[in-house]
């Protein structure tokens, strides 16, 4: 089963507007992490939520946990151009150490000056 | 800020031969792992490694390819006859052991294999 699938694929907003990504998994998960990644770099982590937890902040970033309905989202405020990038959740499903995460396939923000 | 470090950021090999991928993970971490990301897909997981084996891999992993902790500060991976699907960005990634097992992974900024 899929796992970690974002919405929407692309989204284009203005610099200073809020930009909310979703993720939504299919089966029961230990925590939920958010990465995000710039052309042709690595992966940077932004923030985990644990599957206990609701939402978590973490200066402009707010992310949202729904275990009832697999899902979460990921809110950046007040967007800067420098936010232009693609963004992944990744699940991890197990709960012991040394998990692979499962990724979805992000969402491409691009932020227009 | 202590980071994961790849190398080579490119590498360009022939169909058939062996390639090394070579990763440092940050020095006080005691989990590893293996990614790869083709072009416009998705990161998929590989292997991750712990105390000096294997921990968990995906189907992915199968008997071309091989992982190493050679000493205490590389991390390899080794694919042994690649083939032209194995084109794609691998990442390396680590992460610290915790009192509890909700720890982030940190990610090198991963190697290009081009297969040619």
């Amino acid at each position: 089963s899929q796992q970690g699938e974002e919405d929407p694929q692309a989204l284009s907003i203005q610099e200073g507007e809020n930009a909310t990504m979703n993720c939504s998994y299919k089966t029961s998960i230990n925590n939920l992490q958010w990465y995000r990644q710039n052309s042709g770099r690595g992966l940077v982590h932004l923030i985990l939520i644990r599957s206990n937890e609701r939402e978590k902040h973490s200066g402009r970033l707010r992310v949202t946990l729904d275990t009832s309905k697999k899902s979460s989202s990921l809110l950046i405020t007040a967007s800067r151009a420098a936010d232009t990038a693609s963004y992944f959740c990744a699940t991890d499903h197990s709960g012991g150490g040394a998990d692979g995460l499962t990724f979805g396939k992000g969402t491409h923000l691009i932020i227009q000056p | 800020e202590p980071e994961v470090t790849q190398t080579p950021s490119h590498q360009v090999t022939q169909m058939g031969q062996e390639v090394i991928l070579r990763c440092v993970p940050i020095s006080n971490h005691l989990y590893f792992y293996w990614y790869r990301q083709i072009l416009g897909q998705k990161v998929e997981f590989l292997v991750s490694f712990y105390n000096n084996e294997i921990s968990e891999k995906s189907e992915i992993f199968d008997d071309q390819f091989s992982v190493e902790r050679p000493d205490g500060s590389n991390f390899t991976l080794k694919i042994r006859s690649t083939k032209l699907e194995d084109s794609a960005m691998y990442f390396c990634a680590s992460e610290a052991a915790g009192a509890e097992s909700n720890q982030p992974q940190h990610f090198g900024d991963g190697t290009r294999l081009s297969i040619l």
